[in-house]
């Protein structure tokens, strides 16, 4: 079966560039979910979108923006990194099932350096 | 305090023992339960979901929900050394939509 797919798999940046992370969901999957995991924690949620309008905002930083687009791939752009931005980010989709559950991508490894 | 609390561990069992994880919430909004399975620098994936109080089983593994007493378990029985890895619950509110708030993860190993 389809996999949530998240490009790229790694990334390593130096301190105030910028990132952009992509996310491409499961066939009709309509939500995306981001969430970041730092080092020996648990995700955190950052931000998500349904039917290409943001639908919840967690702990995301003023210097990111993420946008779903009609294909419903999103994108979490990430500007003047910091060394605390170093993390696995990660993508989960789900369907339009009322009691569908998120199913999450293998992550993309941020290193700022 | 954190809305979900969960022993990180490392909980480290002999190969077919039957492991019991759990995780305890404070939110009653919560109405819908996950496990996930997370290997080493790979994503979560979905073990068990559900969103009613009692056990649901799949295979090896029971999921049990205790709305009552905010209180959440995972059983793998005949545990294997695959299963090592760590376990995170996750939970959200109701309509199934909203961001999932995770337990911090127990890290399991089975040894042979």
């Amino acid at each position: 079966a389809a996999g949530v797919i998240q490009s790229p798999r790694h990334l390593i940046k130096e301190k105030r560039e910028t990132a952009t992370l992509k996310c491409y969901p499961i066939p009709r999957h309509d939500t995306v979910y981001w969430y970041q995991q730092g080092p020996g924690q648990d995700p955190q949620f950052l931000i998500s979108f349904y039917e290409k309008m943001q639908s919840d905002k967690g702990s995301i930083p003023d210097r990111f923006s993420a946008q779903q687009f009609s294909d419903y791939h999103s994108e979490l752009n990430m500007s003047s990194l910091e060394l605390g931005d170093s993390a696995l980010y990660f993508c989960a989709s789900r369907g339009g099932g009322l009691k569908d559950t998120q199913y999450f991508g293998p992550g993309t490894r941020l290193t700022v350096l | 305090q954190k809305e979900v609390e969960q022993d990180p561990g490392p909980l480290s069992v002999p190969e077919g023992a039957i492991v019991s994880l759990n995780c305890t919430y404070s939110n009653s909004a919560f109405q819908y339960f996950m496990w996930y399975r997370q290997y080493s620098r790979k994503g979560p994936e979905l073990l068990m979901y559900t969103y009613s109080s009692g056990n649901k089983e799949d295979g090896r593994f029971t999921a049990q929900v205790d709305k009552s007493s905010k209180y959440i378990s995972l059983f793998i029985r005949d545990s294997q050394p695959s299963d090592s890895a760590t376990y995170l619950c996750a939970m959200n509110a109701a309509g199934g939509g909203n961001k999932l708030t995770f337990g911090t993860g127990t890290q399991l190993k089975v040894e042979l």
